[in-house]
């Protein structure tokens, strides 16, 4: 089955500053790629995704990167703020099973003013 | 417009006991999820729905665990004599595409508490 990794777990910047996670996926048939956000005791929230005919994706500060050789995907999100932090979660979906969703383990994100 | 329930969102069980978590999802939604997330880690795929089919359960860690959703809207996960390690929060999530990918929207999840 999918496996993701995703590194680090966590991440402390100072606000303005960048902040990437990166996570790789083992099923080279995985085509879609979600990444959510979560705020303590909340449910995770879709921030940006990407499908595997698409190598970049942004919106305002957040990017998102696709490697399919490699097989590792990455979030950028720059000009951080403190409203950032939380914990952040990749997770690839597709193939045969298409609706299984396999995440990784999260990135707990803090951003200090 | 309303988003993704869950009830309860807090449960209490004695270990043994049986336990049913209910998820409403946006109405029209086809795809269903049910996912177990454990403190600190991601979300676990337990089982998907498609309308009131069931097309992966492969998520579902032991046959205590069963999950149905017979109209095609609401679903029910129910747990079997419930054990400490069933404790978790419980995560339902749904989709209006029918092919499985494309954006889950997640309901607030129900955090079980085995005792």
């Amino acid at each position: 089955g999918e496996n993701v990794e995703q590194h680090p777990s966590t991440l402390s910047v100072q606000e303005g500053d960048s902040a990437v996670i990166k996570c790789t996926y083992s099923d080279s048939a995985s085509n879609y790629f979600p990444w959510y956000k979560q705020e303590l005791g909340k449910r995770p929230q879709l921030i940006i995704d990407i499908r595997s005919n698409v190598g970049e994706k942004k919106d305002q500060r957040i990017a998102v990167t696709l490697n399919k050789t490699a097989k590792h995907f990455s979030l950028h999100i720059t000009e951080t703020q403190p409203e950032d932090s939380a914990v952040y979660f990749c997770a690839a979906r597709g193939g045969f099973n298409a609706g299984k969703s396999t995440f990784g383990d999260g990135t707990t994100l803090t951003v200090k003013p | 417009g309303a988003g993704v329930s869950q009830s309860p969102r807090y449960k209490v069980a004695k270990r043994g006991q049986d336990v049913a978590l209910r998820c409403d999802p946006i109405s029209g939604h086809v795809s269903l999820f049910w996912y177990q997330q454990a403190l600190g880690q991601g979300p676990e795929f337990l089982t998907y729905f498609q309308n009131e089919a069931q097309l992966d359960k492969s998520g579902l860690p032991s046959d205590r665990f069963f999950a149905e959703r017979p109209e095609g809207s609401v679903s029910t996960l129910k747990i079997q004599r419930t054990q400490q390690e069933d404790s978790a929060v419980y995560l339902c999530a749904s989709s209006l595409e029918p092919t499985g990918l494309g954006e889950q929207y997640f309901g607030p999840g129900t955090r079980l508490t085995v005792t």
